[in-house]
């Protein structure tokens, strides 16, 4: 059974980095046929995927596209896990992150980690 | 960008009853749709995948049906656990992405 446990600080500042780390049990985050996503929930936006990163032989990262320009999401091998950066926060940012693992052969989230309400303020 | 839109926004019904919930995609997402179940303090939990396939675990009383832009989840007789709020998603290839619809939120009447 996969399990998705996170960390990381609920509170930024403003034009700060957002840092969060998902560790992985039962599964392998260099699996071929599972991928690793971010997404958020906030009552002004709803369910917003993020982006994921994805072993097929090589890594592979893919980001929405409101978020290219300021999201990195890195596999750790070493550690089994993954983690989201999303840089420049805003207020808007302010929002509950869930790690979730992409299975079933078309990304569908069979596995959530518990969510991380993460406020930006200063 | 692909959009989904739920319908009721709100649906209130008692144990025992049928329960009929509606996604609509924007364009056609083929059968790549799934439905999720959070309860308030809970991650959202998988359902249905690929429109019509339940998940491992989930109760029989759940089915998916649609393809192309028009989708339903029934619950055939609804439990006390079931009454939260659900969400419909889809997945397409260009570019990556996903997106979920608003939501339904099935209270007890």
């Amino acid at each position: 059974q996969v399990q998705l446990q996170q960390s990381g600080p609920g509170l930024v500042k403003p034009s700060q980095t957002l840092s969060l780390t998902c560790a992985i049990s039962g599964d392998s985050v260099s699996s071929n046929s599972a991928a690793w996503n971010w997404i958020r929930q906030s009552p002004s936006r709803g369910l917003e995927w993020l982006g994921r990163t994805y072993y097929r032989s090589k890594w592979y990262n893919d980001y929405a596209v409101s978020m290219k320009s300021r999201i990195t999401i890195n596999p750790d091998t070493s550690k089994n896990q993954f983690s989201l950066q999303l840089n420049s926060v805003t207020p808007e940012d302010t929002a509950v992150y869930f790690c979730a693992r992409g299975a079933l052969g078309n990304n569908w989230f069979d596995s959530w980690g518990q969510g991380t309400l993460v406020t930006v303020s200063s | 960008e692909i959009v989904l839109t739920q319908s009721p926004a709100t649906l209130s019904l008692s144990p025992g009853e049928r329960a009929t919930l509606s996604c609509r995609a924007s364009q056609s997402v083929s059968t790549y749709l799934a439905w999720y179940q959070q309860k308030p303090g809970q991650a959202p939990r998988l359902l249905i995948y690929d429109a019509s396939n339940r998940a491992t675990g989930i109760p029989a009383r759940f089915s998916g049906s649609g393809s192309g832009t028009d989708f339903t989840l029934t619950i055939s007789s609804l439990e006390p656990e079931d009454f939260a709020v659900y969400y419909c998603q889809q997945r397409s290839n260009s570019p990556p992405m996903c997106t979920f619809g608003q939501g339904t939120k099935l209270e007890i009447k």
